[in-house]
């Protein structure tokens, strides 16, 4: 199986902030990656897919970058809306795997 | 609009089988472009695939939960289910259903999920 680990596993950012959160993979995936958010309550939400296109709908402050091993999610202007726990998931080759998550939090 | 809706016992004891079907509406379950799976996540954990079914009946399964998991479809009622054997605590969770794009022999991703029901193995 391919291990993805995310870092941080958390952090606390402002209203307002850029902030990144990466994602690595055991072995190159190519660009066979997703992205999700999640808020406590609640199922995941995809946000990007094929590691940096974005689905409909999603706010286009989210971007995702990167191939092989190495990926990041970028929300470029934070919202009050995006504190939630961000997740990465494979799709290279089964069995699908996700990575630990991110949980952006208030400062 | 396609939703997901998973159903099933939210409490099952140890050493017996869980059991949950995903109803699918507003959108084919015979479509070439999907597999259908589940997904689940432990209180206060991440999230684990479980595994997946195309509508043809091929599978695909985590391999840490193979030998205990049962994916099937009936595409007549536009359902897909889930068994698990001889549950144990460590299998209570958060089970989602979602629709996984990808065709037939690739990877896929979810893009759709189930609001996910809680299922408790106590005694």
């Amino acid at each position: 199986a391919i291990w993805m680990t995310q870092s941080p596993s958390s952090f606390s950012a402002s209203t307002g902030d850029r902030v990144t959160i990466t994602c690595r993979a055991s072995q190159g995936i190519s660009s066979y990656l997703a992205w999700y958010q999640q808020k406590p309550g609640r199922a995941p939400n995809l946000l990007i897919y094929a590691a940096s296109t974005l689905q409909s709908g999603v706010p286009s402050r989210f971007s995702g970058s990167g191939s092989g091993t190495d990926f990041t999610l970028t929300i470029s202007c934070l919202q009050s809306e995006d504190f939630a726990t961000y997740y990465c998931q494979q799709y290279y080759s089964y069995p699908l795997t996700f990575g630990g998550g991110t949980k952006v939090e208030i400062k | 609009q396609l939703q997901l809706q998973e159903s099933g016992p939210g409490l099952v004891k140890p050493l017996e089988t869980l059991s949950l079907t995903c109803t699918v509406s507003g959108g084919s379950i015979s479509s070439s472009s999907y597999y259908w799976g589940w997904i689940r996540q432990p209180p206060g954990k991440g999230l684990e695939w479980i595994g997946s079914i195309y509508y043809s009946g091929s599978t695909y399964y985590n391999p840490s939960l193979k030998s205990r998991v049962t994916i099937s479809v009936d595409t007549s009622k536009s359902q897909f289910s889930l068994k698990l054997s001889s549950v144990t605590a460590a299998d209570t969770a958060v089970y989602y259903c979602a629709r996984h794009y990808g065709y037939f022999g690739s990877g896929s991703y979810p893009d759709y999920w189930g609001l996910g029901t809680l299922v408790t193995v106590s005694s």
